[in-house]
């Protein structure tokens, strides 16, 4: 079992609607969740941070944490074709690295 | 510096040749991490510091590869003999502490050739 999972896609999704991006990790110690965004050819790009049970909302992005069934999950309101990209998420690995998934390639159509 | 800045961009180089590859990080970020993507691949953790804590080498894939980091700042990554293998963009990134969300630099894409 790898220790960050993420559905590769691509996930396509017509423009305006809602794009929902999920991520389990295995780690029950982990305890700070980021959401970055990788433009092709380029390096990542921190958009979200969660680090408690809930919603965090940023503009169009909330970011979902549940660890109880340890999920994180990331949702674009209002998807924009700039919007398409891979989204990594990367989980805290106790005490002081990140772990990354492969990452989720979206496709946004207008 | 207002970002982490790596350099070269891009390095080509013969098979078999050193490369040094550089990352100056955040300024008053005391973490600096080294990892590599491959074409389509996930991001490969390769070496850690932080502070003036003895680095975690643990994800370097072979005694070829080394890194240093001077004063708790610049850091130089080290490939000797190099193979095509080793052909990836390698990324740097610095963060305020363990556990802390990284930034990363532009990355600088190897070719070995």
């Amino acid at each position: 079992q790898k220790e960050v999972e993420q559905n590769s896609g691509p996930l396509s999704v017509p423009e305006g609607a809602i794009a929902s991006l999920n991520c389990t990790y295995s780690d029950r110690g982990s305890q700070s969740f980021f959401w970055y965004r990788q433009y092709s050819g380029k390096s990542p790009e921190l958009i979200m941070s969660i680090y408690s049970n809930g919603d965090k909302e940023d503009g169009r992005f909330t970011a979902q944490l549940n660890k109880a069934s340890q999920y994180v999950s990331l949702l674009i309101r209002d998807s924009q074709p700039s919007d398409s990209a891979t989204y990594l998420c990367a989980v805290s690995r106790p005490p002081d690295k990140l772990v990354f998934g492969a990452g989720t390639i979206l496709r946004v159509k207008s | 510096g207002a970002g982490v800045s790596q350099s070269p961009s891009n390095k080509v180089t013969e098979k078999g040749k050193d490369v040094e590859l550089r990352c100056d990080p955040i300024s008053g970020h005391t973490a600096l991490y080294w990892y590599r993507q491959s074409l389509g691949q996930g991001l490969e953790f390769l070496i850690y510091f932080q502070g003036n804590s003895a680095p975690d080498k643990s994800g370097l894939p072979s005694d070829r590869f080394s890194a240093e980091r001077t004063g708790g700042s610049v850091s130089t990554l080290t490939i000797q003999r190099t193979q095509q293998e080793d052909s990836a963009v390698y990324l740097c990134a610095s963060s305020l502490g363990p556990g802390e969300g990284y930034t990363f630099g532009s990355g600088t894409r190897l070719t070995v050739v």
